[in-house]
């Protein structure tokens, strides 16, 4: 089966600075891969998402990257603001689609210093 | 966005005693509905598939006995834990995709389970 890898497991950094997080996956066949967001007590929340047809995404602050021949993909926030502390996770699907359940990463602690 | 409604967000309940959780999408209809189960400061582990109309399909190590999946209808799958014991303890969290190739997978907003 599928096994994603993701590091840092616990990354500090000062607001306004760039935050980058980054995943490996297995298997070759996964053709999509979403980041959520997790708050304490609360489920998980899909703020980017890349298919395997496409390089790079990008939205306002956040954008995902994708090397499908290195089989990794990162998270990249830009002007870090406390808001974004939180517990992100990345997460690979198989070619099954909405059909097939994601494969997590074990998580990266993000904490915004002040 | 998609919103997917799950209820309770916190039990407390006796070993022994069973608990059901309901899991709603509220904006599209979900072929398919994921039950996953988070340990504190743990990933997310998926513990099964469950498509509406069919039975669930539960993931290795499982006790689709002990944890009964029902996918009724289009925009409902309830969780229920059998006999719990404080092991069962945990965040439990369902999410949701219309089924389509393309479809994301939005999550509910969990149930925090405590069986004293």
């Amino acid at each position: 089966g599928e096994n994603v890898e993701q590091h840092p497991s616990t990354l500090s950094v000062q607001e306004g600075d760039s935050a980058v997080i980054k995943c490996t996956y297995s298997d070759s066949a996964s053709n999509y891969f979403p980041w959520y967001k997790q708050e304490l007590g609360k489920g998980p929340q899909l703020i980017i998402d890349i298919r395997s047809n496409v390089g790079e995404k990008k939205d306002q602050r956040i954008a995902v990257t994708l090397n499908k021949t290195a089989k990794h993909f990162s998270l990249h926030i830009t002007e870090t603001q406390p808001e974004d502390s939180a517990v992100y996770f990345c997460a690979a699907r198989g070619s099954g689609g909405g059909a097939d359940g994601l494969t997590f990463g074990k998580g990266t602690h993000l904490i915004i210093q002040p | 966005g998609a919103v997917v409604s799950q209820h309770p967000s916190r039990v407390i309940c006796k070993s022994g005693t069973s608990v059901k959780i309901e899991c709603r999408s509220l904006d599209f209809q979900a072929t398919t509905m994921f039950w996953y189960r988070q340990f504190p400061k743990k990933s997310l582990m998926l513990m099964a598939t469950s498509n509406e109309g069919s039975k669930a399909t539960y993931e290795q190590g499982v006790e689709k006995d002990k944890f009964l999946i029902n996918h009724a209808s289009l925009t409902l799958s309830t969780l229920t834990v059998t006999s719990a014991h404080p092991e069962d303890s945990s965040f439990y969290i369902c999410s949701a995709s219309s089924g389509t190739a393309n479809s994301p997978l939005h999550f509910g907003n969990g149930t925090r389970l405590t069986v004293t």
